[in-house]
This record gives structure tokens, C-alpha cells and sequence, in this order.
């Protein structure tokens, strides 16, 4: 079915790095854009990250630039967060979601059940 | 960076009753690109409305968006009990995209 499956969250040092996947299954991974967003304990929903359905561009919200590294493996179907350097305000759990739309509007459509990321020494 | 303002923060309503949430945006928003969230606890995030007023595939039509320009509003015409949850707005301008923090809609 379709889908979003994220991992490799746990508990990370700070100042330390941590690789988070997102395996998509069910649709052609390629032809879309790929974000990932954050929403620490008790808090809101923050977007981090953005890439384009082919890689060409990328874009971070100001508080991870130069720390955090989204890519992505369309031969596996698979969007990748490389965080380094991380800080215990990182402590969230991370979501991938596929943005789509209709050739007027654009949203969110598809979310996975995300991955927790716990920054402490 | 386009701020959204989300009010109330906290709604309380019983079963039944209509819900309005406001969602104010610093600057003017493209309606293309506004929409609004509905997450449980322990849940991702689920699409209920794109495009200011569309609603997105089987979300019942009590939910209902409208606005424009920096003032958005979701209106639950009937709460039913597995409405009570929390609700975000979002939009997307210049490859920037921001959620309101949240209003939350609790049982009374």
C-alpha cells in the first residue's frame, strides 16, 4: 500500500550525528517532493526540509542550516536526513511527508508515523 | 518568513457543537497554498483541507475551510468525538513553508 516508513531515530549525544530513512512504498517516489518536518514533546509541527522530486534543489528551515543534510535515493526509494552536530532543542520526532497537489493547490498528502530523536548526553 | 497565527489555543466544546479556528498569517498567502491538519495524540498529521476550502479525500463535510488574503478559518459544523483532537494550518511561500502553532479542540 502506500506508504512512508521512517527510521533510525533513538537516543543521540549532542554535538553527535544520526542518519533518519524514509522508505516510500507504493507510488512513484520519483515524481515527488519530499519533506521532512519535526515536532518536539508537547510542541507544534516545525518544517525542516524540502527536496525537490530529483534532488536538483534543496531547502532548510534557518535553525538546521549547515547541520543538516536531506537527500535522496530514487533508485531506493528512500529520503534521507543526515543530522550533525545535534542540539537537545533537535529532540523531536521526525516525519517524512510527500508534498503533491493538483496543478493549483499543494499540500501535504502522505505522512509516515515518524521516528523519534532524543538529543541527551 | 510568513508567521501563522492559530486562535484559540485551546477550544472547549461538547459533542455537537460547531467549531470555528482562526488561522492569521503575517503577510498575504497564496490560497493555493494554505491548508489545514488534524493530528491525535500518538498520530502523524492527516490533510483535512487544501486550497483554503477543499477538502481532501474521505474527510466528512462538516469540516469546512474558507478565507483569503491573511485571515483562514476551519469551521467543524458538528463536532463528532473523534473530532476532538488537534488542528494546523500551514502554508508554503518562496520555498519556505510554516505551520501555525496549533489550536487544540477539546472535549467540554
Amino acid at each position: 500500500q502506500v506508504q512512508l516508513v521512517e527510521s533510525g531515530g533513538g537516543v543521540v549525544q549532542p554535538g553527535r550525528s544520526l542518519r533518519l530513512s524514509c522508505a516510500a512504498s507504493g507510488f512513484t517516489f520519483s515524481y515527488y517532493g519530499m519533506h521532512w518536518v519535526r515536532q518536539a514533546p508537547g510542541k507544534g509541527l516545525e518544517w525542516v526540509a524540502v527536496i525537490w522530486y530529483d534532488g536538483s534543489n534543496e531547502y532548510y528551515v534557518d535553525s538546521v542550516k549547515g547541520r543538516f543534510n536531506i537527500s535522496r535515493d530514487n533508485s531506493k526509494n528512500t529520503l534521507y536526513l543526515q543530522m550533525n552536530n545535534v542540539r537537545a532543542d533537535d529532540t523531536a520526532v521526525y516525519y517524512c511527508t510527500r508534498w503533491t497537489g493538483d496543478e493549483i493547490n499543494w499540500y501535504f498528502d502522505l505522512w509516515g508515523r515518524g521516528t523519534l530523536v532524543t538529543v541527551s548526553s | 518568513e510568513i508567521v501563522l497565527t492559530q486562535s484559540p489555543g485551546t477550544l472547549s466544546l461538547s459533542p455537537g457543537e460547531r467549531a470555528t479556528l482562526s488561522c492569521r498569517a503575517s503577510q498575504s498567502v497564496s490560497s493555493s497554498y494554505l491548508a489545514w491538519y488534524q493530528q491525535k495524540p500518538g498520530q502523524a498529521p492527516r490533510l483535512l483541507i487544501y486550497g483554503v476550502s477543499n477538502r481532501a479525500t474521505g474527510i466528512p463535510d462538516r469540516f469546512s475551510g474558507s478565507g483569503s488574503g491573511t485571515d483562514f478559518t476551519l469551521t467543524i459544523s458538528g463536532l463528532e468525538p473523534e473530532d476532538f483532537a488537534v488542528y494546523y494550518c500551514q502554508q508554503s511561500v518562496g520555498s519556505r513553508w510554516t505551520f501555525g502553532q496549533g489550536t487544540k479542540v477539546e472535549i467540554k
